[in-house]
């Protein structure tokens, strides 16, 4: 699976957006994208995915270049309870490859009053 | 649904003794995965199960490690015997099948220590 590459941290003032940005420049034609965080003490939770289009759904929304080499997590009006860490996974989504994430260190993001 | 449960959410043993984790997938799952978390490795995939076979191991850290899943509602991943480096939190993760989607449902956890 492709490599991810994402901020340590960021911080996001509460109501405003949050912009999460991932770098996966060697990513093959038929991987996607997906989003999971982990908010402390939890389990991650599923956000959001795609492979070539922006999605968008009731927690996020998912933005992929055209050339697939970078996508932005956006979080239109963030909240205190958005405090957390945010993973970017490039993977298969079938076949044999089915079900294999590699989680890396994510993004801690800060949401402030 | 209940969700993924986990049990027990807590685990204090000594070093050497037998440690059995036990998870209850999402009714209607054919997915079932085993994490380990630490603060030095991160979230690592250990074993996941499809359809209650194991696809893929390769994750289990030594033969002290072994994962079972007798059907489709319930899972152990057994530690014999345990040291003081598999101190983690474990989860159990659930999904079921679609192309494209890889929608991963994860439990509470369960917080081992080893003494």
């Amino acid at each position: 699976d492709a490599k991810t590459t994402q901020p340590t941290s960021m911080d996001c003032a509460e109501g405003r957006a949050a912009n999460l940005p991932c770098n996966h420049s060697t990513i093959s034609g038929n991987e996607y994208v997906y989003w999971y965080r982990q908010i402390h003490s939890q389990g991650p939770q599923y956000i959001i995915h795609g492979l070539k289009n922006n999605e968008t759904n009731e927690m996020a929304s998912l933005i992929i270049t055209e050339d697939r080499k970078s996508s932005t997590l956006i979080l239109p009006h963030a909240t205190l309870r958005d405090t957390a860490v945010y993973y970017c996974i490039v993977a298969n989504a079938g076949g044999t490859s089915y079900g294999k994430l590699t989680f890396g260190q994510g993004t801690i993001l800060t949401v402030h009053p | 649904d209940a969700g993924v449960i986990q049990s027990p959410r807590h685990e204090v043993t000594e070093m050497g003794q037998e440690v059995t984790l036990r998870c209850k997938p999402i009714s209607g799952h054919d997915y079932l995965f085993w994490y380990r978390q630490t603060m030095m490795r991160g979230l690592e995939l250990l074993i996941y199960f499809n359809n209650n076979v194991p696809i893929d191991d390769s994750g289990m850290p030594e033969d002290r490690f072994s994962a079972k899943m007798p059907n489709a509602s319930f899972s152990t991943l057994k530690i014999q015997p345990s040291e003081p480096r598999d101190s983690a939190v474990y989860f159990c993760a659930s999904s079921l099948a679609r192309q494209g989607v890889n929608e991963q449902y994860f439990g509470p956890g369960t917080r081992l220590t080893v003494t």
